[in-house]
């Protein structure tokens, strides 16, 4: 069963706007929760991560989003600008020995017209 | 440019054959993670290792062994291909969750 859900396959803004990319989980246990961004033929790269004890977090452009009671969260671009055009995956942590687990989301796919 | 180096970048198999997929980070972390990607199914975890000497099954460790060659080093074997091995294979290398994962480029793999 997926415990970490991304619902909406696809996505597009146009450029200057707001773009909005939701998650929902279902494991209270997760303890981090992290977007990653990936363009083709690349690995997915890091873009902001938010702490199970906050309900928000902030850099430049991207704001991530975290309401534990509806275990939901959101990444916020603004302004979406055209690079910006990519796979934006959400993930969220399980704390383990010595390490933690990533489990992912399948994946928005968000286009930014110019 | 620091980070974490995968090889080969691309590989054609036939049913059967076996191959070892390499993985090398150069930040010092002490975990180190295999993932594989396939279409409409996001990123699934096969193996991981907490540290040096340690490995543990990930979600879908089936058809797969790892090795933890040293702190640096951490590869993955298929000893006989199949065509529901064809993927996208990425490792990563971790130190602690509020930073994330860092990703190689990808190992795109295929079974014929």
């Amino acid at each position: 069963d997926q415990q970490v859900k991304q619902n909406s396959p696809s996505l597009s803004v146009q450029e200057g706007r707001i773009s909005i990319l939701n998650c929902d989980y279902t494991n209270s246990m997760f303890d981090y929760f992290l977007w990653y961004k990936k363009y083709p033929a690349e690995g997915p790269t890091f873009l902001i991560s938010i702490s199970s004890i906050k309900d928000k977090n902030e850099d430049g452009r991207f704001t991530v989003f975290l309401n534990k009671s509806a275990k939901h969260l959101s990444l916020h671009i603004v302004p979406s600008q055209p690079g910006d055009s990519a796979v934006y995956f959400c993930a969220a942590s399980t704390p383990g020995a010595g390490s933690y687990q990533l489990t992912f989301g399948k994946g928005t796919k968000l286009s930014v017209i110019p | 440019n620091a980070g974490v180096t995968q090889t080969p970048k691309f590989q054609v198999l036939k049913t059967g054959q076996s191959m070892t997929l390499q993985c090398a980070q150069d930040m010092n972390h002490n975990s180190m993670y295999w993932y594989r990607q396939d279409p409409g199914m996001g990123l699934r975890l096969i193996y991981y290792s907490a540290s040096e000497g340690t490995t543990d099954k990930g979600e879908v460790p089936n058809g797969y062994n790892v090795s933890r060659l040293n702190k640096r080093e951490f590869s993955l074997r298929l000893e006989s291909a199949a065509p529901s091995q064809t993927s996208v294979y990425f490792c990563a290398s971790s130190e602690a969750p509020v930073w994330g994962y860092t990703f190689g480029s990808g190992t795109r793999l295929t079974v014929v």
